[in-house]
């Protein structure tokens, strides 16, 4: 069955790094992987979504690209801020199954000054 | 744009005992979903339902019943509470042609005393 693998749950980093999240995926058909953030006493929300043309989604200086050779789409940005530090989840949802989606256990990012 | 309202925000109950958590959206979205959110342990899916009347066991259904009442509201119902079930319920809904893009509610707290 379809599955999301996050290897970090907490990843500490300093204001102005560059921030790396992983993401993993097992699928059977066609995958359409999302990033969610979730801020403390939040609902998730949608960070990014993968296009099925290949291009780099971006949004809010992250960005992240499917290698389906690799089964991955790892979250990036080049400069962390402060307002970044929240809970990320990886989700994989397969089209051509209309399966609900499938997260993986999720990464805290928390950015220091 | 539209909301999703989950009641009660926080739901306190006593072990053995059938405990319900509602979720209302006026998205006008088809597809409706049940996550239970435990820390570390990502967002696992409970029940999906991909329409009025339709009801899809997720991977943690067991313990649990859904009802879809009509296309804005989708209940959950756990039938006999146990302390280690005490977590963060997530309901969310989904547009179609959107690759189940999720849009979520704010969550309800179960507590079992």
């Amino acid at each position: 069955g379809d599955s999301v693998t996050q290897t970090e749950g907490l990843v500490t980093l300093t204001e102005g790094l560059p921030v790396m999240l992983n993401c993993t995926y097992q699928s059977t058909y066609s995958p359409f992987l999302f990033w969610y953030v979730q801020h403390l006493n939040e609902a998730p929300k949608l960070l990014l979504k993968s296009f099925t043309d290949n291009k780099r989604p971006e949004h809010q200086g992250f960005h992240a690209t499917l290698h389906k050779s690799s089964s991955s789409f790892h979250l990036q940005k080049s400069s962390a801020q402060l307002s970044d530090s929240a809970l990320y989840y990886c989700a994989l949802s397969d089209l051509n199954n209309n399966n609900a989606p499938r997260f993986g256990a999720g990464t805290k990012l928390s950015v220091k000054p | 744009g539209g909301i999703i309202t989950q009641t009660p925000k926080f739901l306190i109950g006593q072990e053995g005992q059938k405990l319900t958590l509602k979720c209302q959206q006026n998205f006008n979205h088809d597809t409706m979903y049940w996550y239970r959110q435990d820390s570390g342990k990502g967002l696992r899916l409970i029940y999906y339902s991909i329409t009025e009347n339709d009801l899809q066991k997720g991977d943690l259904s067991e313990g649990y019943d859904a009802s879809r009442e009509k296309k804005s509201s989708f209940s959950l119902t756990v039938t006999s509470a146990q302390k280690n079930e005490m977590a963060v319920f997530l309901c969310a809904s989904s547009p179609k042609g959107s690759g189940n893009t999720l849009y979520f509610g704010e969550g309800s707290r179960l507590i079992v005393v």
